[in-house]
C-alpha cells in the first residue's frame, strides 16, 4: 500500500532564516506530488505541484520553491522566510495519468511558525 | 472560472442527529468531485469521491453523498452524527482537463453531546 511521510511534524523558525521541508511517497512510481498551505482558520492553497523528477508548476508567487529530485521525493524551501509563511504544510499524491485528476491522498502535514 | 462554494462556514448539531454539509460547484461539464474530512492539526482524509455513474456515493465512516447535475451540488451526509466526527470538512472539483483539484474553503463541524 502507499503511504506518504511528511517532515519535520513541527517546526519553528525566526524570521529570515532558510526552510526545507519534505514529503516521500512510497508503494507508487511516477506520482504526481503537490505542496499546499493552510493558514489559520483558512481553506488550502496550492503551491506548487510536479509530475515528474524536475517539473515543477509554481501556482501562487512568493518566496518559496519546490523541487523534485527524486521520483517520489519532494523538497518546499525557502532562502528567507517572512512571517507571512506561518502556517500548516500539505504535501499530497496522485496517481499521475491524468488529467483528468486522479484521487489525492494526503501527508500528516508539518506546523510552520515564523516567528 | 472554475470554483466550489461551501456556504456553510460552522455547522453545530446534536450527537445522534442528521447532518448535511453543501457544495456547489461552477464548471462546464461534470467534474470529478470528492469529500475530504481533516481533524485538528492532521491531514487530509478522503471520505468519498464521484467519478460517474451512480449519483448517490457511499463513503467510509458513514457518510454519503449525492451529485445532482442541474443543481451543480454533491451534498455530504450523515444520518446520525457522532461526537467523532467533529472535524472540518472539504469538498473539492477536479476539472477533467487539469492534474489540480480546487478545493472549497471548508465546513467547521461542531458536534454537542
Amino acid at each position: 500500500s502507499q503511504t506518504i511521510h511528511q517532515w519535520p511534524a513541527t517546526l519553528v523558525q525566526p524570521v529570515g532564516s532558510p526552510l526545507s521541508l519534505e514529503c516521500t511517497v512510497e508503494g507508487t512510481s511516477n506520482p504526481n506530488l503537490y505542496w499546499y498551505r493552510q493558514a489559520a482558520g483558512r481553506g488550502l492553497q496550492l503551491l506548487f505541484y510536479s509530475v515528474g523528477i524536475g517539473q515543477i508548476s509554481s501556482e501562487v508567487p512568493q518566496n518559496l520553491s519546490a523541487s523534485r529530485p527524486q521520483d517520489r521525493q519532494f523538497i518546499l524551501s525557502s532562502k528567507k522566510l517572512l512571517l507571512s509563511d506561518s502556517g500548516f504544510y500539505l504535501c499530497a499524491w496522485a496517481d499521475g495519468q491524468g488529467p483528468p485528476p486522479g484521487t489525492q491522498y494526503f501527508g500528516p502535514g508539518t506546523r510552520l511558525t515564523v516567528l | 472560472a472554475q470554483s466550489v462554494t461551501q456556504p456553510d462556514i460552522h455547522i453545530t448539531v446534536s450527537e445522534g442527529a442528521s447532518l448535511e454539509l453543501r457544495c456547489n460547484y461552477s464548471y462546464g461539464a461534470t467534474p470529478y468531485l470528492f469529500w475530504y474530512v481533516q481533524s485538528p492539526g492532521q491531514g487530509l482524509q478522503l471520505l468519498l469521491k464521484y467519478f460517474s455513474g451512480d449519483t448517490l456515493v457511499q463513503g467510509i465512516k458513514g457518510f454519503e453523498a449525492e451529485f445532482k447535475r442541474s443543481q451543480s451540488s454533491f451534498n455530504l451526509r450523515k444520518p446520525s452524527v457522532h461526537w467523532s466526527d467533529a472535524a472540518e470538512y472539504f469538498c473539492a472539483v477536479g476539472p477533467y482537463n487539469t492534474d489540480k483539484l480546487i478545493f472549497g474553503t471548508g465546513t467547521r463541524l461542531q458536534v454537542f453531546p
